[in-house]
């Protein structure tokens, strides 16, 4: 049981590149998320996806776009990426709402020059 | 807006010391609590989760936490830490009956030196 699978695990881009963050998980969860977790400031929600076929913005979504492609399937998409992209990027599912935990996945590690 | 603190950026510790670990949030309502833990070089794994009943639980690996409604509190305690609780640790609160929106601290990571 894979869980929660992001591709790539590592990428470098250079200043105005675009890129899109895979994310798939193989437990039937409704719910995906994305978040950025930066040095000193836990992780912060970027977008999130209720269930298949919604999206919504959470707390720093400025700079990305996300598609909630089926219900195994959540990406995140950076247009033209800037240094302050810089980060380690997770992806989450979870069976629903409120008291179910969040499953995460291994990170994508993106640096932006 | 909701937020959780975290009181202590790092902690160094002893084999076999005790440990506790902060966690204080903001929010009037009835909340979800949880505590992750993040090893190095890997992603985020559930410790340990309060959603009602007896505010004392039990996680994985000799964990437990304690909730205090009164002190909008959910400290992490370990009696007698090892070398391999050596990690990050992550706070995270979402209000109970709404949509799973995690709100995590900013983490504490803990060294436990043999």
């Amino acid at each position: 049981n894979a869980g929660v699978t992001q591709t790539p695990k590592f990428q470098v881009l250079k200043t105005g590149q675009s890129m899109t963050l895979q994310c798939a998980q193989d437990m039937n969860h409704n719910s995906m998320y994305w978040y950025r977790q930066d040095p000193g400031m836990g992780l912060r929600l970027i977008y999130y996806s209720a269930s298949e076929g919604t999206t919504d913005k959470g707390e720093v979504p400025n700079g990305y776009n996300v598609s909630r492609l089926n219900k195994r399937e959540f990406s995140l998409r950076l247009e033209s990426a800037a240094p302050s992209q810089t980060s380690v990027y997770f992806c989450a599912s979870s069976d629903g709402p409120g008291s179910q935990p969040q499953h995460f996945g291994d990170g994508t590690r993106l640096s932006i020059l | 807006a909701q937020s959780v603190s975290q009181h202590n950026h790092h902690v160094i510790l002893s084999e076999a010391a005790s440990l506790e670990l902060g966690c204080n949030y903001s929010y009037g309502g009835t909340v979800n609590l949880f505590w992750y833990v993040q090893y190095p070089g890997q992603h985020l794994q559930l410790l340990l989760k309060y959603f009602s009943g007896d505010p004392l639980v039990k996680g994985i690996k000799g964990f437990e936490a304690e909730f205090i409604k009164s002190k909008f509190s959910f400290n992490l305690r370990k009696p007698s830490v090892q070398w391999s609780d050596t990690a990050e640790y992550f706070c995270a609160v979402t209000p109970s009956g709404g949509y799973n929106k995690l709100i995590f601290g900013a983490g504490t990571r803990l060294a436990v030196h043999p």
